[in-house]
């Protein structure tokens, strides 16, 4: 159980095009699913925490109005690259939290933007 | 803010041996969880293990312990009997156990490589 999927996992696009990725918590509702970003050989940073039904909550130095973040059910959450540039190339993992517990974080495959 | 540092960026080790992945962490709560997460070349995070702050006991899963010296703020992850499968970047993580602060907080990870 506790599985997340990413959709696409990789996806190429030219400058100035948005660029839309899903995650989808598939056995389990989510209230709240965290969006991360990697660059290569680094660690993952936090961007955004994305509440169910609510703004999300966005990390400093994050640009809200270009990493759109719409979490408009319990089991899907996504994230929009708006007017990409190839400085946003990158790697972008979300997690879900499951409920109860300590609430632990599942993690999705990954999805790998390249900004040409 | 809560900071996580690993410093060791590389490790390595003979098949079958046992390696240890250092870990120290700064906070000012007293109850929160550490976590070791895996990241095969795959890129996909996997959960290896976890320790409630508020639990003396060191955490074990199978080949996997954590020697959590919580006075000293460390954690670090022991790996017995170390397998080909085991080589991937090792993450530790740190999470507030308040409720609607559930973000992660990585270190910058350990490269683990097996020597077969």
């Amino acid at each position: 159980g506790a599985v997340v999927s990413q959709h696409p996992s990789w996806v190429i696009c030219k400058s100035g095009t948005s660029v839309k990725i899903e995650c989808r918590s598939l056995d389990f509702q989510a209230t709240t699913m965290f969006w991360y970003r990697q660059f290569p050989k680094q660690s993952l940073m936090l961007m955004a925490t994305s509440n169910e039904g609510s703004k999300a909550t966005y990390e400093q130095g994050v640009e809200k109005d270009k990493f759109l973040i719409n979490h408009a059910s319990l089991t899907l959450s996504t994230l929009t690259v708006t007017s990409a540039h190839p400085e946003d190339s990158s790697f972008y993992i979300c997690s879900a939290r499951t409920s109860g517990g300590i609430n632990e974080q599942f993690f999705g495959p990954g999805t790998r933007l390249t900004v040409l | 803010a809560q900071t996580v540092t690993q410093s060791q960026p590389e490790m390595s080790v003979q098949e079958a041996e046992t390696v240890t992945l250092s870990c120290t962490y700064d906070t000012s709560e007293s109850d929160y969880y550490l976590f070791w997460y895996k990241q095969p070349p795959s890129r996909q995070m996997i959960l290896v293990i976890r320790q409630e702050a508020y639990k003396q006991q060191n955490a074990t899963e199978n080949r996997f312990s954590v020697n959590f010296q919580k006075a000293a703020k460390s954690f670090s992850l022991k790996i017995s009997d170390s397998q080909l499968g085991d080589a991937a970047m090792y993450f530790c993580a740190y999470r507030s156990a308040d409720f609607g602060n559930e973000k992660l907080t990585f270190g910058t990870g350990t490269r683990l490589t097996i020597i077969p």
